[in-house]
């Protein structure tokens, strides 16, 4: 059974920064892209971020870019989200996802973990 | 970048109806690579639908996609009551790589 856990999440002020986890089990992990998505409770979803099998192809929504870098360790099945400059803007439920490929852009998310929550308040 | 807008934000629906849930893109998806998610309160999403049509691992056979291009329809038919819930589409692109989700659209029970 494919499990996710996520970890890490926080109350932040705004300015600063946030690493979050994701540890991975049930699955071969370096065969697949792996991808953070984040919800503002109530609201939609919204894809952050998300890099290939073996971190060859990262990409980033508009909203992050630059303040955000994922990375993956796939000899302790991890993938995680370095936060920086964190704003307002950025509180959300984040979770991890398994593409169902190893490759980034092209398709969709087939398992989820329950999210971390993301609280950047002053 | 795509832009995927979900109709009607609400349906309200009662037991033993049929739902039809639309998304519409504001270019053509490519592949069709469309998929469909189901998110119950409290929980994280489920993958419902994948290439517009075809159902993933487990999924009853009450829920069917369709489309193609920009118009894409998720038809569930007689509903039961653990299908109220939020229904999203969703679409990726790899140039530059990236995926977009419509707003969602509620199923609740009239």
């Amino acid at each position: 059974e494919v499990q996710l856990v996520e970890s890490g999440g926080a109350l932040v002020q705004p300015g600063t920064s946030l690493r979050l986890s994701c540890a991975a089990s049930g699955f071969t992990f370096d065969d697949y892209a792996m991808h953070w998505v984040r919800q503002v409770p109530g609201k939609g979803l919204e894809w952050v971020s998300g890099l290939s099998w073996n971190s060859g192809t990262i990409g980033y929504a508009d909203s992050v870019k630059g303040r955000f870098t994922i990375s993956r360790d796939n000899a302790k099945k991890s993938v995680f989200l370095q936060m920086n400059s964190l704003r307002a803007e950025d509180t959300a439920l984040y979770y991890c996802t398994k593409d169902v490929s190893g490759f980034v852009g092209n398709y969709y998310f087939d398992s989820w973990g329950q999210g971390t929550l993301v609280t950047v308040s002053s | 970048e795509i832009v995927l807008t979900q109709s009607p934000v609400t349906l309200s629906l009662s037991p033993g109806d049929t739902a039809t849930l639309s998304c519409r893109a504001s270019q053509s998806v490519s592949h069709n690579f469309l998929a469909w998610y189901q998110q119950k309160p409290g929980q994280a999403p489920r993958l419902l639908i994948h290439h517009a049509s075809r159902r993933a691992t487990d999924i009853p056979d009450r829920f069917s996609g369709s489309g193609s291009g920009t118009d894409f329809t998720l038809t569930i038919s007689r509903v039961e009551a653990e299908d109220f819930a939020v229904y999203y589409c969703q679409q990726s692109g790899d140039s530059p790589p990236g995926y977009t989700f419509g707003q969602g659209t509620k199923l609740e029970i009239k």
